[in-house]
């Protein structure tokens, strides 16, 4: 069964810094493109950022840049968002997500698989 | 930014109607847009993707085009089931916005 499992959220003050992992089975996670994306519970979705299933491309929203890192291990069928200097505006469910399509350096691609996600809170 | 606006924000239906859901894009995307049904407590669930190149498992009762930049979803003959809320997804370029969801509520 492909599966993902986020983790790593919880409740941090604004400035402060947090990583979102998720791990990844039932597929061949390193030929995939991976992506984050973000939801304040009965709002909309917004996506966070992505990265290509070689680690060659990667982009980010404008809200996360310079804040954000994503990164993946693909020998550990895991994926990553570094998150530094939280705001308030950062609160949310934060769930990964893979790309349709593999073997494609790229990430402009729909959504397939999406994992339940993992909450962030941030309040002072 | 190619930003992506989504209409209408709200819809009301009843079991057996036809619907359509609308996005337009603020630039020519190609076919890069994808569509997804989220139920409440549920992650979302892709329906559409190439525009209108429909996912494996979705009932065929779901449909969609485009025509320039802009994008519909169709939904006949609705079933309970598909009172939920629908995302559009542009996937051309980074940021990937999505449409500010329209929810389809039992009339």
């Amino acid at each position: 069964e492909v599966q993902l499992v986020a983790s790593g959220g919880g409740l941090v003050q604004p400035g402060t810094s947090l990583t979102l992992s998720c791990a990844a089975s039932g597929f061949k996670f390193g030929d995939f493109a991976m992506h984050w994306v973000r939801q304040v519970p009965g709002k909309g979705l917004e996506w966070v950022s992505g990265i290509s299933w070689n680690r060659g491309k990667s982009g980010y929203a404008d809200s996360v840049k310079g804040r954000f890192t994503i990164s993946r291990d693909n020998a550990e069928n895991s994926l990553y968002l570094q998150m530094n200097s939280l705001r308030v505006e950062d609160t949310g469910l934060y769930y990964c997500a893979k790309a349709l399509f593999g073997n494609w350096d790229s990430i402009s691609d729909a959504f397939d698989v999406w994992g339940h996600g993992t909450v962030v809170l941030v309040s002072p | 930014d190619i930003q992506v606006t989504q209409s209408p924000s709200s819809l009301s239906a009843s079991v057996g109607d036809r619907v359509t859901i609308t996005c337009r894009a603020s630039q020519d995307i190609n076919n890069y847009l994808a569509w997804y049904q989220q139920r409440p407590g549920q992650v979302p669930r892709l329906l559409i993707y190439a525009a209108f190149t429909l996912q494996s498992g979705v009932p065929s009762r779901f449909s969609a085009t485009r025509s320039g930049t802009d994008f519909t979803l169709t939904i006949t003959n609705l079933q309970p089931e598909d009172f939920a809320t629908y995302f559009c997804q542009n996937y051309y370029s980074a940021p990937h916005t999505f449409g500010g969801g329209t929810n389809l509520d039992i009339k």
